[in-house]
């Protein structure tokens, strides 16, 4: 069982807009700004797409927030394109020994 | 660019240690904190532990008994050895190099290491 706990899946169509949520506790994503949110295709690692719940590496487009509120992180996907269909982790720095915890994953599937 | 390549056998007998060395090119391995992740078979990410380059180290409790990292700087490496390993380590193993708190930058391609006898 992960320690944050995200839906397995999400779907949309093109165009759309679709969120993804991220539930930890209190000793991570509620007390920490450092959720995470890593894009993976089958086969390949994971990318980072969004750190310090809502900040973008550069090269990744602002179709993609993120946002936090309380014990839940989201992930927002806006104008969903067929190339966002891939699995989306989220993570959270959880402080000490354990440093970092991530979710089960969510695939997303572009209708 | 920094790029991270994961090298060591790919396949490990049970109760045997699992070994795997991750080579950085495109930038200096100094002063960062460099992590292994792993991830079995269809399933989510598991962090393991990261090792800074002036040899301090956090291991994932569940792993700690078993997992020593190791860095290189000469060489441009750090190094994971898990000790004991069951059925239940067959992963596809990743080696990155941490951002900010929490946040992984930089992803090796990973390399699956089955563990079977």
């Amino acid at each position: 069982q992960s320690a944050l706990t995200q839906p397995p899946s999400a779907s949309g169509s093109p165009g759309q807009s679709v969120t993804i949520s991220c539930t930890g506790t209190s000793s991570d994503v509620g007390v920490y700004n450092y959720v995470s949110w890593y894009q993976q295709y089958p086969g390949k690692a994971p990318k980072l797409i969004i750190y310090e719940v809502s900040k973008r590496p550069s090269g990744v487009p602002d179709r993609f927030s993120g946002s936090k509120s309380g014990n839940t992180a989201s992930l927002t996907v806006s104008g969903l394109q067929a190339d966002d269909e891939a699995d989306y982790y989220c993570s959270s720095y959880a402080g000490g020994n354990i440093y970092v915890v991530f979710g089960g994953g969510t695939k997303l599937t572009v209708l | 660019q920094v790029q991270l390549q994961e090298s060591g056998p790919g396949l490990v007998k049970p109760s045997e240690t699992l070994s795997l060395t991750c080579t950085v090119s495109g930038g200096s391995i100094s002063s960062y904190y460099w992590s292994w992740i792993r991830q079995p078979p269809g399933k989510g990410l598991e962090w393991i532990g990261y090792i800074h380059t002036s040899g301090s180290t956090n291991y994932n409790p569940s792993l700690k008994s078993r997992v020593t990292m190791s860095v290189d700087p000469s060489k441009n490496q750090f190094s994971l050895k898990v000790t004991s390993v069951t059925a239940a380590d067959t992963a596809v193993y990743y080696c990155a190099r941490q951002g900010g708190l929490g946040a992984t930058s930089y992803w090796g391609q990973g390399t699956l290491v089955t563990v079977s006898s």
